[in-house]
């Protein structure tokens, strides 16, 4: 499958827990986008990360919510201490390494969080 | 004001109806606009791609951009049970990174 990975698919945490989100890009694509999906809304943005840099983390909450992505591996979005209000789905979604990336982004499965 | 407005239905139409599916956008600096199909608990998966304004046709599927009104469509042509899902309409600026999405619209296609 050389589409983008995403797992988890499903994960519950205890309010208070950490959630670990992974994501692996589509082969050829080095640019990383994770995206929120609460109920009844549209896919908000929440950052972007290229291999070993954030680029754009302006829809990342302050606190609680990290992201990378390593030389080596696939990207992670970190949620810690989880709240009932992060229950949602997690999109990650790469492009190519193009003169105009982000224009055209593939998504993956998404992972669905549950706080109970 | 929301930078994309999608009303979010649902619209239900029987099988075989043209379907017309619309978002509004404030931002004049938009370039490229997509739109996008996604089943229940599922990703969503890219359906058409326009830069700037006018049509795209890609079998049953046609995407418009009036950037003078800053209104984009989709129709769908001989709508099937299977075009059942959520369109969600997206747009970015040339060279962005950021795309914005509308809400998406729940579409039901009855036999």
């Amino acid at each position: 499958n050389a589409g983008v990975m995403q797992n988890p698919r499903h994960l519950v945490r205890r309010r208070g827990q950490e959630a670990r989100l992974r994501c692996s890009p589509m082969k050829g694509h080095s640019h990383v986008y994770w995206y929120r999906q609460l109920p009844e809304e549209g896919l908000k943005f929440m950052v972007y990360l290229q291999k070993e840099n954030i680029i754009d983390e302006s829809g990342m909450p302050k606190e609680r919510f990290s992201a990378e992505f390593p030389k080596e591996g696939p990207s992670i979005l970190r949620i810690q201490q989880v709240v009932r209000g992060d229950s949602a789905a997690y999109f990650c979604a790469s492009s190519p390494p193009s003169a105009d990336s982000g224009n055209t982004i593939y998504f993956g499965e998404g992972s669905w969080l549950t706080v109970v | 004001q929301k930078e994309v407005e999608q009303d979010p239905g649902p619209l239900s139409v029987p099988e075989g109806a043209i379907v017309s599916l619309n978002c509004t956008y404030s931002n004049s600096a938009f370039q490229y606009f997509m739109w996008y199909r996604q089943y229940s608990r599922k990703g969503p998966e890219l359906l058409m791609y326009t830069y700037s304004s006018g049509n795209k046709e890609d079998g049953r599927f046609t995407a418009q951009v009036d950037k003078s009104s800053k209104y984009i469509s989709l129709f769908i042509r001989d709508s099937q049970p299977s075009d059942s899902a959520t369109y969600l309409c997206a747009m970015s600026v040339t060279g962005g990174f950021k795309t914005i999405f509308g809400a998406g619209t729940r579409l039901f296609v009855k036999a």
